[in-house]
């Protein structure tokens, strides 16, 4: 299947830094891209929908001046947290749609912030 | 009541034995059903994939479907360790929705041997 590469795997990072996670697509395009967030022993929970080319889509009650997100290239999504605080330690996840219907995820990001 | 219901578990088996995973829903819209297999600390990985009501299978992997009932179900033959993860439903509606699932909260899987 197609592979989307999301890198780094975990990151930790004092309270009031900023960190970016990136999200590629290695062999196929994204004009769309979509970042998760994943608390312990939950769901998925969709936070935005990246666009190439153009901003981003938050879903209800996500910061988007907290969690910037950038689509800058077919293959390419960033998400960064700004400011970063100690709740906002979680798995981040990217994903893409692939073939029409499916959608292929990232390896997922571990945030600590201390 | 949620739009998808997964029981969390942990669901505990030997080695070999026939796995059932269940999740049912309640969005008529959803047309695309999807099971999807986590590891600790790593992102889904696409098991199986269906958009009609019936079977499914793929090597030791069925799904079944049944939209009456809204109820999807993955089969785990001969069951194997390495089988242990969390199991993720998910399902979307035809559209754009189409590429945004609409996921379970998952089942852990433990199969010892």
């Amino acid at each position: 299947g197609a592979v989307v590469s999301q890198h780094p795997s975990r990151v930790i990072c004092k309270s009031g830094t900023s960190v970016k996670i990136e999200c590629r697509s290695l062999d196929f395009q994204a004009t769309t891209m979509f970042w998760y967030r994943q608390f312990p022993k939950k769901s998925l929970m969709l936070m935005a929908t990246s666009n190439e080319g153009s901003k981003a889509t938050y879903e209800q009650g996500v910061e988007k001046d907290k969690f910037l997100i950038n689509h800058a290239s077919l293959t390419l999504s960033t998400l960064t947290v700004t400011s970063a605080h100690p709740e906002d330690s979680s798995f981040y996840i990217c994903s893409a749609p692939f073939g029409g219907t499916e959608a292929f995820f990232g390896q997922g990001t571990r945030l600590t912030v201390v | 009541q949620k739009e998808v219901e997964q029981d969390p578990g942990p669901l505990s088996v030997p080695e070999g034995a026939i796995v059932s995973l269940n999740c049912t829903y309640s969005n008529s819209a959803f047309q695309y059903f999807m099971w999807y297999r986590q590891y600790s600390r790593k992102g889904p990985e696409l098991l199986m994939y269906t958009y009609s009501s019936g079977n499914k299978e793929d090597g030791r992997f069925t799904a079944q479907v049944d939209k009456s009932s809204k109820y999807i179900s993955l089969f785990i033959r001969d069951s194997q360790p390495s089988d242990s993860a969390t199991y993720l439903c998910a399902m979307s509606a035809p559209g754009r929705g189409s590429y945004i699932p609409t996921f379970g909260r998952g089942t852990s899987l433990i199969v010892h041997p």
